[in-house]
């Protein structure tokens, strides 16, 4: 069964840090770039960063560049996100999705397939 | 960068009854780069569309999804229970190379 399981969420201080995971099971994860996405609570989604496969590129929303970081470890089949620095706008339900993309009959195509069940930030004194 | 604008933000209708959602972009975007997801209260969203047209696997043929250009509708034949959730088209910029959403459809029962 195709899996992603995140964990690490929790509450934190304002200005602190946290380390949000995502297991992958079920699919060969090395093989697709990965997105971390948020949901403020009673707000709508928002895309917050994604990383490629082998992890040489990452890409983030920009209310997020410089303090958060995304990255990879194939061999463990996990994604990560390290948030520094965080805000009470940070305060989210944090899912991880695998970012699809593919190439069929000269067009590209981008969506997320696969989610997990998120794990809770809040940021709060 | 791209803004999609979701209409309307809350529809009523009654089970059996013919939905229709909105998704208008700021700019041109590339079907193949639209895809629309379901969330139920509590839940992770769901794929239910990809390149604008495309069922994900295992949707129902009552969801279907069309348009072109700025303007996208994904359109539910005929509701059922199940179906009354929250709704959000989303795409994929190149140019930053981003995603975006919108900011969502509540579909109630009426």
């Amino acid at each position: 069964e195709v899996q992603l399981v995140e964990s690490g969420g929790g509450l934190v201080q304002p200005g602190g840090s946290l380390r949000l995971s995502c297991a992958a099971s079920g699919f060969t994860f090395s093989s697709y770039w990965m997105s971390w996405v948020r949901q403020a609570p009673g707000k709508g989604l928002e895309w917050v960063a994604n990383i490629k496969q082998d992890g040489s590129e990452k890409y983030y929303v920009d209310s997020v560049k410089g303090r958060f970081t995304i990255s990879r470890d194939n061999a463990k089949n996990s994604l990560y996100l390290q948030m520094n620095s965080l805000r009470a706008e940070d305060t989210a339900v944090y899912y991880c999705a695998r970012d699809r993309r593919y190439f069929d009959w000269q067009t590209h195509y981008y969506y997320m397939d696969v989610w997990g069940k998120g794990t809770t930030v809040t940021v709060s004194s | 960068e791209i803004v999609l604008t979701q209409s309307p933000g809350t529809l009523s209708l009654s089970p059996g009854e013919r939905a229709t959602l909105s998704c208008r972009a700021s700019q041109s975007v590339s079907s193949s780069y639209l895809a629309w997801y379901q969330q139920k209260p509590g839940q992770a969203p769901r794929l239910l569309i990809y390149g604008a047209s495309s069922r994900a696997t295992g949707i129902p043929d009552r969801f279907s999804g069309s348009g072109s250009g700025t303007d996208f509708t994904l359109t539910i034949s005929r509701l059922e229970p199940e179906d009354f959730a929250v709704y959000y088209c989303q795409q994929y910029g190149s140019s930053p190379p981003v995603y975006t959403f919108g900011q969502g459809t509540k579909l109630e029962i009426k």
